[in-house]
């Protein structure tokens, strides 16, 4: 099975700061790849689609990039409201596995 | 509105069984494939199983495969999880998701019900 392999595990900034979460899969996946963004006691929302299509509705501050094996979610601007767990997740083939998730803290 | 809401959780004693429902609306059911994903306490998003709009092709995760069943009813709007021989490790929040048409990524998710598998 492809194991995706997040980093961090967590993260502090300021507000305003550029935040980057790499997603490595252990094999190729093409551009199948997801982002989803968990704030605490809340249900997963999509981000991100297919590495860089960004979900409607999401702010231009959060952004994907990758294809392959390497992939980076990219939020340009950190606010409060961004306090949350980030999980990437790879579609291209059973299982559908996330990572292990990327606690970002202010 | 495009919904899914859960039901069937519960505690249940290790080796008994369970079903969950998932009961979509706003949207045509039949047309979507379907997901259950879980997180157990404190934990990340586990992806368990998958199945095609027409139940033609169904997916398991190694850790419950053999063990849990998807299932759906698209007379119903009704996405099923039969889950047997359960364990303490199944002890998580399920939820069910959708992927839109054009990708298999998550857009819409149902609030989740609670599975506590204990004596």
């Amino acid at each position: 099975d492809i194991q995706m392999t997040q980093s961090p595990s967590s993260l502090s900034a300021s507000v305003g700061d550029r935040v980057t979460i790499t997603c490595r899969a252990s094999q190729g996946i093409s551009n199948y790849l997801a982002w989803y963004q968990q704030k605490p006691g809340k249900v997963p929302k999509l981000l991100i689609y297919a590495a860089s299509t960004l979900q409607s509705g999401v702010p231009s501050r959060f952004s994907g990039s990758g294809s392959g094996t390497d992939f980076t979610l990219t939020i340009s601007s950190l606010q409060p409201e961004d306090v949350a767990t980030y999980y990437c997740q790879k579609y291209s083939s059973t299982p559908r596995t996330f990572g292990q998730g990327t606690k970002v803290e202010i | 509105e495009v919904q899914l809401v859960e039901s069937g959780g519960g505690l249940v004693q290790p080796g008994g069984s369970l079903r969950l429902s998932c009961a979509a609306s706003g949207f045509a059911f039949s047309s979507y494939n379907m997901n259950w994903v879980r997180q157990a306490p404190g934990m990340g998003l586990e992806w368990i199983s998958f199945i095609s709009s027409s139940s033609s092709t169904l997916y398991y995760a190694d850790s419950v495969k053999s063990r849990f069943t998807i299932s759906r009813d698209n007379a119903k709007n009704s996405l099923y999880l039969q889950m047997n021989s359960l364990r303490a490790e199944d002890t998580a929040v399920y939820y069910c998701a959708r992927p839109p048409l054009n990708t298999g990524a998550l857009d819409i998710w149902g609030q989740g019900t609670m599975v506590t598998v204990s004596p």
